[in-house]
């Protein structure tokens, strides 16, 4: 089983419409959690770090089950320019940081 | 005030030779990452540095090597190019460790090897 899992995708979806990611993490110890987005050919960049609370920013809404050992990340009224590919980050603690392969959203008019 | 600045942005290298991918960043960070990216899969931590004069290996330290002689500049040299080592590579770097201290990649390398 990987670390970190994510459903590659790719997600299809037309503008204005809600969709979600779901990424599993396998160390029950993981202590940090980050959503970042990476366009093609790119560099890694931060979306949201997320919080044992949730939290959201703007029309991006990211959730920690801890229990299930997962988070998610909603994102609403989509734009073309969130078509990207959202990685799943997950901190062990010791500069163990395990990155997800990503999945793939692309919006369409 | 530029973030993390990588150079060169593509390489084609044949087997054997060797190369060193620079990084720099200007925002006083005290850690440094390099992390190997291929097709479908998540980057894979290489090295990692502390501070000055502090490295340490990450999850594939095989055929790279480091440095840190300054706070912001981390070079990371490969001896004896191997195939296996095309890949797009990224530096980073980070304030700390946690949800405070998201990570400031550069634009990445993309590196052949043949």
């Amino acid at each position: 089983r990987k670390e970190v899992e994510q459903d590659p995708g790719p997600f299809n979806v037309p503008e204005g419409a809600t969709v979600a990611f779901n990424c599993t993490y396998s160390n029950s110890a993981s202590q940090s959690f980050f959503w970042y987005r990476q366009d093609c050919r790119k560099e890694p960049k931060l979306l949201m770090s997320v919080y044992s609370s949730g939290n959201e920013d703007g029309r991006f809404t990211a959730q920690l089950n801890r229990a299930s050992q997962y988070i998610s990340l909603l994102i609403r009224d989509s734009k073309l320019s969130d078509s990207a590919t959202y990685l799943c980050v997950v901190d062990t603690g010791g500069f163990k940081t395990i990155f997800g392969a990503g999945t793939r959203l692309f919006v369409k008019a | 005030n530029a973030g993390v600045t990588q150079t060169p942005k593509f390489r084609i290298l044949k087997i054997g030779q060797s190369m060193t991918l620079q990084c720099a960043q200007d925002m006083n960070h005290n850690y440094m990452y390099w992390y190997r990216q291929d097709p479908g899969m998540g980057l894979k931590l290489i090295y990692y540095s502390v501070g000055a004069g502090i490295t340490d290996k990450g999850e594939v330290p095989n055929g790279y090597n480091v440095s840190r002689s300054t706070t912001e500049d981390f070079p990371l040299r490969l001896e004896l190019a191997a195939p296996s080592q095309t890949s797009v590579y990224f530096c980073a770097s980070s304030y700390g460790q946690g949800l405070n201290s998201p990570l400031h990649f550069g634009n990445g390398t993309r590196l052949t090897v043949t």
